[in-house]
């Protein structure tokens, strides 16, 4: 089955800076790589998402960006804001008629002020 | 429209005791999942439905019961309950359409084993 790296576990930056979060996937049938916030005792929320037929996508502050070769994907936020803390999950599905989420073990993202 | 709907929000139970949390979604989805996030372990799939009458197992099955009689409803039964099952419950819920996914969360359940 599919399995999910995720790095690094903590991120630690100044209000203002960016963050990188990576994530490598083992199965090369998947196709949908999601990414998740968690706030502290909320469910995970949707922030973005990216497909294998499109190499990067960006909303506003946040952009992911895929290499299906490598099988590596990564969320990048710039301008980061205190709000911005929280728990960041990556995910991979094989599609299809396989909708399991896979996902990576978290990142704690904490934005310094 | 009420998404995915989980309850309780918390439960204390004793070891060896049986429960079963409620999973509802109004969404009309044909998938449905139950994960469960403990700390520094991401979240990790237990069962899954793709449709009523259809489930399998996840990473992590073991002591626990699905089934999906309706479109809307999917619960998990702790048939009885162990300490290691201390954890935090999440259903979900997707559709697919084409090459569009989307998952929705419930609010989860807290559960406690003693």
């Amino acid at each position: 089955g599919e399995n999910v790296e995720q790095h690094p576990s903590t991120l630690s930056v100044q209000e203002g800076d960016s963050a990188v979060i990576k994530c490598t996937y083992s199965d090369s049938a998947s196709n949908y790589f999601p990414w998740y916030k968690q706030e502290l005792g909320k469910r995970p929320q949707l922030i973005i998402d990216i497909r294998s037929n499109v190499g990067e996508k960006k909303d506003q502050r946040i952009a992911v960006t895929l290499n299906k070769t490598a099988k590596h994907f990564s969320l990048h936020i710039t301008e980061t804001q205190p709000e911005d803390s929280a728990v960041y999950f990556c995910a991979a599905s094989g599609g299809g008629s396989n909708y399991k989420l896979t996902f990576g073990k978290g990142t704690l993202l904490t934005v310094n002020p | 429209n009420a998404g995915v709907t989980q309850t309780p929000k918390f439960q204390v139970l004793k070891t060896g005791q049986s429960m079963t949390l409620q999973c509802a979604q109004d969404m009309n989805h044909e998938y449905m999942s139950w994960y469960r996030q403990d700390p520094g372990m991401g979240l990790r799939l237990i069962h899954y439905s793709v449709g009523a009458g259809i489930t399998d197992q996840g990473e992590v099955p073991n002591g626990y019961n699905v089934s999906r009689s309706t479109t809307e409803d999917f619960p998990l039964r702790l048939l009885s309950a162990a300490p290691s099952q201390t954890s935090v419950y999440f259903c979900a819920s997707s559709y697919s359409v084409g090459s569009n996914y989307g998952y929705t969360f419930g609010s989860g359940t807290r559960l406690t084993v003693v």
